[in-house]
């Protein structure tokens, strides 16, 4: 199975930064990559999809980029609703695989 | 209004069965591929397993860990999407989400994601 290791596991950040979350998988999977926001006790939402699409609805300070094996979720100024766990997700191979995630603390 | 409601969830012994449900509403469900996540107490999501679209024959696929033990189908008709799970161990507690796959097309050439959630039902595994 590809791994996919998300870093870093936490961070604490400020309202109007700018905050990256890397994705790295162990094998090249082209574009098949999404990015998840959980809230505590919700289900998870789709950011972004096929490495930087955006999802319907979802604001433009999220973008996402990256290649090969490694990927990049941008936050580009922090809002306070933004305090969630981010995963990304691999639909490259089966089966597929989340990341560990990464928890944002405002 | 699309929506996906799971329902089924309780508690179990090890060894046991559940079955659960997911019903959909708001969007033509043949058209789309029909997954089910996991979420154990303070984990990571972990992805369980697929049924494909009516136009790839409701194929499945599976996660190792349930393999063997876990079977998904569905009723186009009524719009229902279940999870069988059978020989369940302790490590299956979870919450478990049903989730709707999207394609750029019904063929599905290209998976683009999770695009739809249920609110999850618990599943807890215990003697």
């Amino acid at each position: 199975a590809i791994q996919m290791t998300q870093s870093p596991s936490s961070l604490s950040a400020s309202v109007g930064d700018r905050v990256t979350i890397t994705c790295r998988a162990s094998q090249a999977i082209r574009n098949d990559l999404g990015w998840y926001q959980q809230k505590p006790g919700k289900a998870p939402k789709l950011l972004i999809y096929a490495v930087s699409s955006l999802q319907n609805g979802v604001p433009s300070r999220f973008s996402g980029s990256g290649s090969g094996t490694d990927f990049t979720l941008t936050i580009s100024s922090l809002q306070p609703e933004d305090f969630a766990t981010y995963y990304c997700l691999q639909d490259y191979n089966y089966p597929q695989t989340f990341g560990q995630g990464t928890k944002v603390e405002i | 209004e699309v929506q996906l409601v799971e329902s089924g969830g309780g508690l179990v012994q090890p060894g046991g069965s559940l079955r659960l449900s997911c019903a959909a509403s708001g969007f033509t469900f043949s058209d789309y591929y029909m997954d089910w996540v996991r979420q154990a107490p303070g984990k990571g999501l972990e992805w369980v397993g697929r049924s494909r679209n009516k136009v790839h024959s409701h194929t499945t696929e599976y996660a190792a860990s349930v393999k063997g033990r876990f079977t998904i189908s569905r009723d186009d008709s009524k719009n229902l999407a279940d999870l069988q799970m059978n020989i369940l161990k302790i490590e299956d507690t979870a919450v478990y989400y049903c989730v709707r796959g999207f394609c750029s097309g019904p063929t599905c050439p290209d998976f683009y994601g999770m695009d739809v959630w249920g609110q999850g039902t618990t599943v807890t595994v215990s003697s």
